[in-house]
């Protein structure tokens, strides 16, 4: 098993250009998450898709960040216009769910992003 | 709100010796998953245990074992027989309903030799 895959591993851009980060999930599980990565605020959850459908957003900062997921196998998460503050390692997770069971989340490699 | 406290920014051991790092966490559910997670300096999160709260038996995995004092709400991990690859940031977390993780601050293990 490929295991859960982001692209791109690294990203450098300029403040207030358009980041698109990417996710795959492994296949055939149904829970999709995309957390955030820094030294003041540690591992948070931004967001998490159940069979494609947004559960929960309450994590992601405000509104220059949006998250996708238009299949089961592909995941986006943009932040435009990106600002400094946003530099981060950002990670995708996925994971089975059957209904009333919790499962183990599976972590991507991450997507370090600097923006200048 | 769920919270997961870990009190130790870093701890150190020498290779070969056993190490044990703490979690404290706090919940007013009852049904419930305890993970701790490995993070090298690559950045690769890797599972190394998880324990279901229903389960009074403490979960092992080859020389990782936990500790999970569920009334005192601790979940602590052991590291027997250190080894210099165990060296990396280990985060204790926490899934309740929801299926979301909440995670600690991390205690950074250092192995030495």
């Amino acid at each position: 098993d490929a295991g859960v895959i982001q692209s791109p591993r690294h990203e450098v851009t300029e403040m207030g250009q358009e980041v698109t980060l990417r996710c795959k999930p492994i296949s055939g599980h149904d829970y999709l998450f995309w957390y955030r990565q820094t030294m003041m605020r540690g591992l948070e959850l931004l967001i998490y898709f159940n069979n494609n459908v947004p559960i929960d957003d309450s994590g992601m900062p405000e509104d220059r960040f949006s998250a996708k997921m238009p299949n089961a196998s592909f995941s986006t998460l943009k932040i435009q216009p990106s600002e400094p503050r946003d530099s981060a390692v950002y990670f995708c997770a996925s994971s089975f769910g059957l209904a009333g069971v919790k499962e183990t989340q599976y972590f991507g490699p991450g997507t370090r992003l600097l923006v200048l | 709100a769920q919270t997961v406290t870990q009190s130790q920014p870093e701890m150190s051991v020498q290779e070969a010796e056993t190490v044990t790092l703490s979690c404290t966490y706090d919940t007013s559910e009852s049904d419930y998953y305890l993970f701790w997670y490995k993070q090298p300096p690559s950045r690769q999160m890797i599972l190394v245990i998880r324990q279901e709260a229903y389960k009074q038996q403490n979960a092992t995995e080859n020389r990782f074992s936990v500790n999970f004092q569920k009334a005192a709400k601790s979940f602590s991990l052991k590291i027997s027989d250190s080894q210099l690859g165990d060296a990396a940031m280990y985060f204790c977390a926490y899934m309740g309903g929801g299926n979301k993780l909440v995670f600690g601050a991390g205690t950074i293990l250092r192995v030495k030799s």
